[in-house]
């Protein structure tokens, strides 16, 4: 199992849809979340980190079940600009380094 | 501007030739990492920097070396013994407490004919 699963997509959604991605994680002790958002052949971007109490920023909400041990993310009113790949990252925590683990990510296209 | 660079954006090699890729930081955070990308996977963490002039192996850190000698920079070199070099070169770098997040460099995409 890998540690950090994501469905690879891709999602492809009209302008003004909301879309939700889910990511899974295998290790229980994991202490810090985080969603990146990646353009075509560029670096990733910090898109948000996602708290246990779940947050929001604009049209975006990261929710986190530790018992389910899974992350979401939720695109309310997507716009074309949202098209990208969407990166899961999880920090497994001191015991392994604080090394973030990175899932393949999943692919949105917004279309007009 | 705070961030980071890495240079070159795109880089060609043949075969049997080391070469090293560059990465810099102006934001003075401690730890610094090296990840390479491929079409359809994560990233992946090569090596890792915690403070000067200490580092640690990542998952895949075979053909590769680094070196820390300054704050800002965290050099990878890529070896011959490398077997599939060609790639997506990401360096990032993290501020305070292990648990915070990284922010990356534009990246090298590195290719050896």
């Amino acid at each position: 199992r890998k540690e950090v699963e994501q469905d690879p997509g891709p999602f492809n959604v009209p302008e003004g849809a909301t879309v939700a991605f889910n990511c899974t994680y295998s290790n229980s002790a994991s202490q810090s979340f985080f969603w990146y958002r990646q353009d075509c052949r560029k670096e990733p971007k910090l898109l948000m980190s996602v708290y246990s109490s779940g947050n929001e920023d604009g049209r975006f909400t990261a929710q986190l079940n530790r018992a389910s041990q899974y992350i979401s993310l939720l695109i309310r009113d997507s716009k074309l600009s949202d098209s990208a790949t969407y990166l899961c990252v999880v920090n497994p925590g001191r015991e392994y380094g604080n090394k973030l683990v990175f899932g393949a990510g999943t692919i949105l296209r917004v279309k007009s | 501007d705070g961030g980071i660079t890495q240079s070159p954006k795109y880089l060609f090699r043949k075969e049997g030739q080391n070469v090293t890729l560059s990465c810099e930081q102006n934001l003075n955070h401690d730890a610094m990492y090296w990840y390479r990308q491929d079409p359809g996977q994560g990233l992946r963490l090569i090596y890792y920097s915690q403070i000067v002039n200490d580092f640690q192996k990542g998952d895949i850190a075979e053909g590769y070396s680094v070196s820390r000698e300054k704050k800002e920079s965290f050099p990878l070199t890529v070896t011959s013994a490398q077997k599939n070099p060609t790639a997506f070169y990401l360096c990032a770098s993290r501020a305070g407490t292990g648990l915070h997040e990284q922010y990356f460099g534009p990246g090298t995409r590195l290719t050896v004919t």
